[in-house]
């Protein structure tokens, strides 16, 4: 079964806007990663992010937890066309394998 | 170093066969799981496997099996194909539990 629920499920914005996604979840977590997925194809790693931080930086990738909350987010910032793709929130709880949400599909336009 | 590789990539089956997919995982990578994403329900865990031990399992039927070998390859199989079964297998390995996962390209399975 699923343990996230991103939010919103499809995402359109022009280029050079800043993107938003949220992720809620249930249980407790080792750690919460996002990944990038491209019509159908395999999944790619964007950012990890351990129960014990609060934030973290990659590129124009900024990503949230809120622990408390059970909620994550993910903004990029400076949206390119390339950026289009579905996006998931993944959470690895303690003696289990991770668990992804639905994704939230975005789209950039040119 | 070469990504995670899954074969074969596209697959054309009939209701009641069996099929078997294959994973080879990032070199050094002891941990593979198995992922089937379908549009209804998305991307939904099957099995993870770590030094040829089942370590987790999903809730999937027993239709569906899975093994990974003494070099950390790994398969699955799932039998009497339903239609229900048409999806995208996805094989991730990872070098720890509390790592990064890395993704192949899928299978994409067809059941007719």
């Amino acid at each position: 079964s699923q343990q996230g629920e991103e939010d919103p499920q499809a995402l359109s914005i022009q280029e050079g806007e800043n993107a938003t996604m949220n992720c809620s979840y249930k249980t407790s977590i080792n750690n919460l990663q996002w990944y990038r997925q491209n019509s159908g194809r395999g999944l790619v790693h964007l950012i990890l992010i351990r129960s014990n931080e609060r934030e973290k930086h990659s590129g124009r990738l900024r990503v949230t937890l809120d622990t408390s909350k059970k909620s994550s987010s993910l903004l990029i910032t400076a949206s390119r066309a390339a950026d289009t793709a579905s996006y998931f929130c993944a959470t690895l709880p303690p003696n289990n394998d991770m668990r992804f949400g639905a994704g939230t599909r975005l789209t950039v336009k040119p | 170093k070469a990504g995670v590789t899954q074969t074969p990539r596209y697959l054309i089956k009939t209701r009641g066969q069996q099929v078997t997919l294959s994973c080879s995982p990032i070199s050094g990578h002891r941990s593979v799981s198995w992922y089937q994403q379908t549009p209804g329900q998305g991307l939904q865990f099957l099995f993870e496997y770590f030094s040829e031990t089942q370590r987790n399992k999903g809730n999937f039927p027993g239709r569906f099996s899975g093994r990974q070998f003494s070099n950390s390859r790994s398969e699955m199989n799932v039998s009497t194909l339903e239609l229900g079964d048409s999806a995208l297998y996805l094989c991730a390995s990872r070098y720890a539990v509390n790592t990064e996962a890395f993704f192949g390209q899928g299978t994409r399975l067809t059941v007719v």
